[in-house]
């Protein structure tokens, strides 16, 4: 298996733009986590996903993000409008048993908004 | 105050030495993840442990429930040991984790 994996991995945008973040879980894996990493504030989770169904959003920062996860294999986190505070390094991970199993990370994605 | 704690921050040591990072919290847990991050910025679990003791190589991870602790040691630490180790708590019967601010490590020649 490829492991968990992310596109983009290096993302620059301009203030306002609206920016796309994907994420491909390991096949299997029932659990989907989107987590956010910032100097200031280290790793944050905003939101995961069981079988497909959003579980928990309350680390989602404002209405401004969203995530979907269409079906087993794929997820997206959308920022619109994007803020120069939202410029941080996005991890997708997944696992079999959430929180309580073993976690595996994608190689995360690096937003830098101008 | 940060639910979890880890100390010390910054570590350097050189090879050979056996290292020693903590973490505290100050809440009741479930369970207890040690992460590993490289320079690159991928992140990979070490350990996953609710109690005990666990062993991986040359990386052993302990936890005292009661205490509110966890040990990670790396014996024989090498050069490639270099990163930053994340701790991260499981609170409760919640599902989320919450994470420690990290230590970073680098040990040299």
């Amino acid at each position: 298996d490829a492991g968990v994996i992310q596109s983009p991995r290096h993302e620059v945008t301009e203030m306002g733009q609206e920016v796309t973040l994907r994420c491909k879980p390991i096949s299997g894996h029932d659990y989907l986590f989107w987590y956010r990493q910032t100097m200031m504030r280290g790793l944050e989770l905003l939101i995961y996903f069981n079988n497909n169904v959003p579980i928990d959003d309350s680390g989602m920062p404002e209405d401004r993000f969203s995530a979907k996860m269409p079906n087993a294999s794929f997820s997206t986190l959308k920022i619109q409008p994007s803020e120069p505070r939202d410029s941080a390094v996005y991890f997708c991970a997944s696992s079999f048993t959430g929180h309580g199993g073993e976690l595996f990370f994608g190689e995360g994605s690096r937003l830098t908004v101008l | 105050k940060n639910e979890v704690e880890q100390s010390p921050q910054n570590l350097t040591a050189q090879e050979g030495e056996f290292i020693t990072i903590n973490c505290s919290y100050s809440v009741g847990i479930s369970a207890l993840h040690w992460l590993q991050q490289h320079p690159g910025g991928g992140i990979v679990s070490l350990f996953m442990l609710s109690s005990g003791k666990k062993k991986h190589g040359r990386l052993i991870a302990t936890i005292n429930i009661q205490e509110k602790h966890s040990s990670l040691h790396i014996t024989a630490s090498h050069p490639r040991d270099s990163a930053v180790y994340i701790c991260a708590v499981i609170i409760g019967t919640a599902s989320k984790l919450t994470f420690g601010t990290g230590t970073r490590l680098q040990v040299t020649l």
